[in-house]
Parts: structure tokens; C-alpha cells; sequence
């Protein structure tokens, strides 16, 4: 099982739409889970920390499920500027305080 | 919040010249950077651990001698591509940890390398 594994997308979905991603992970001792937001030709920024109970910002709502080993990210209310790459981020199983990046899922929204 | 700074944003450089690309941490101190590369429409691929002080780890693939890693001080670390040649035009990224448990990544603005 690779590190993390995220749905490529695209998604291609109406403003206003609700959409969620899944992003999964093998390594059972992670503590610390984010997703990050890359726009075109850009850095990633920070969207949110994932927290295991699960944290709300705004439209933007993640998840955790340890049991499934997998985090989720819920955006409701899609604005045309939500449209990017979404990049789920784990620590390294293998320690050195090292993060590793999914290979992101695109997201676009249409008028 | 802790900002990464990087540079340049962008350059254009003939092949067989050297790049050098600075990262520096502006409000708080990384002991340890990180730098990634990213190819058009691929996912970030990190390429090596900046350790203040010490040598960087780099991972499995990364050449050591064509990619020199420094990091002299707690606020800046330097990447140079040495002898650029077309294939290594890409997008780097450098990214920094306050240090600390469960601390998300910060990114610099990137650095867009085009080697003609």
C-alpha cells in the first residue's frame, strides 16, 4: 500500500455543489494529518490541520477515520475560487520529521 | 503565522551554469528545511532534508553532487543545481516546521527554473 493515495479527479462540479475528497494512508502511528491547497503554477498553502475529532472551517470541514485509515475533506457551498489541487499530507512512516504529499486531486467549478 | 521566504521566483539559465536558490525561515528558526520538486501536472516529489549545521539527507535518486544542499545558519538554506541542463528545468519549493509536535509545513513561493 503506498504512503498516502488520493483520487487523481478530476471533479468537475456546479457552484454551490457540496464535494468531498478521500485521502488514505498506510502508516497506523500517525498523529499529525493536513491538507494543503496548490493552485496552478503556485506554493501549496495550508488548508487545515486535521484533528481527530474532526475540525470545521467555514465551508471546510475534515475528517478522520483511524480505524480506516483514511482522512476526508467536505467542502460545501463551492465557490468558482475553491477550483485548484487538493494535497493530502501525512508524517513519513519512516520518522526524520519528514511529510509526505499526495499526489493531490483536482477540483473544478463551474458557473 | 511563520513565513517562508524564497529566491529567486523565477530564472532562466543556459546549460552547464550553476543555480543557486536561497530559503530563509522569517519569523522563527528551522533547523530543518525541506526541498521539494515539482514536475508540470506531477505531485511534489521531495528531494532532500536540510539539516542546520550538518550534511542533508537526500533522498533515494536525488544526486548529492548535482543538487548542494547548505545550511549555515537557523534562517537559511541554499539549494544549487550545478551544471543545469534542460531535464532539471522544474519547480522547487522549499518548506520549513516550527518546530514542535503535529506543526504543518510552511512553503516558500517557489522557485521556477528554466534551463535552455
Amino acid at each position: 500500500r503506498k504512503e498516502v493515495e488520493q483520487d487523481p479527479g478530476p471533479f468537475n462540479v456546479p457552484e454551490g455543489a457540496t464535494v468531498a475528497f478521500n485521502c488514505t494512508y498506510s502508516n497506523s502511528a500517525s498523529q499529525s494529518f493536513f491538507w494543503y491547497r496548490q493552485d496552478c503554477r503556485k506554493e501549496p498553502k495550508l488548508l487545515m490541520s486535521v484533528y481527530s475529532s474532526g475540525n470545521e472551517d467555514g465551508r471546510f470541514t475534515a475528517q478522520l477515520n483511524r480505524a480506516s485509515q483514511y482522512i476526508s475533506l467536505l467542502i460545501r457551498d463551492s465557490k468558482l475560487s475553491d477550483s485548484a489541487t487538493y494535497l493530502c499530507v501525512i508524517p513519513f512512516s519512516g520518522g526524520y520529521n519528514k511529510l509526505i504529499f499526495g499526489a493531490g486531486t483536482r477540483l473544478a467549478v463551474h458557473p | 503565522g511563520a513565513v517562508v521566504s524564497q529566491h529567486p521566483s523565477w530564472v532562466i539559465c543556459k546549460s552547464g551554469t550553476s543555480v543557486k536558490i536561497e530559503c530563509r525561515s522569517l519569523d522563527f528558526q528551522a533547523t530543518t528545511m525541506f526541498w521539494y520538486r515539482q514536475f508540470p501536472k506531477q505531485s511534489l516529489m521531495l528531494m532532500a532534508t536540510s539539516n542546520e549545521g550538518s550534511k542533508a539527507t537526500y533522498e533515494q535518486g536525488v544526486e548529492k553532487d548535482k543538487f548542494l544542499i547548505n545550511h549555515a545558519s537557523l534562517t537559511l538554506s541554499t539549494l544549487t543545481v550545478t551544471s543545469a541542463h534542460p531535464e532539471d528545468s522544474s519547480f522547487y519549493i522549499c518548506s520549513a516546521r516550527v518546530e514542535g509536535p503535529n506543526s504543518p509545513l510552511h512553503f516558500g513561493n517557489g522557485t521556477r527554473l528554466t534551463v535552455t
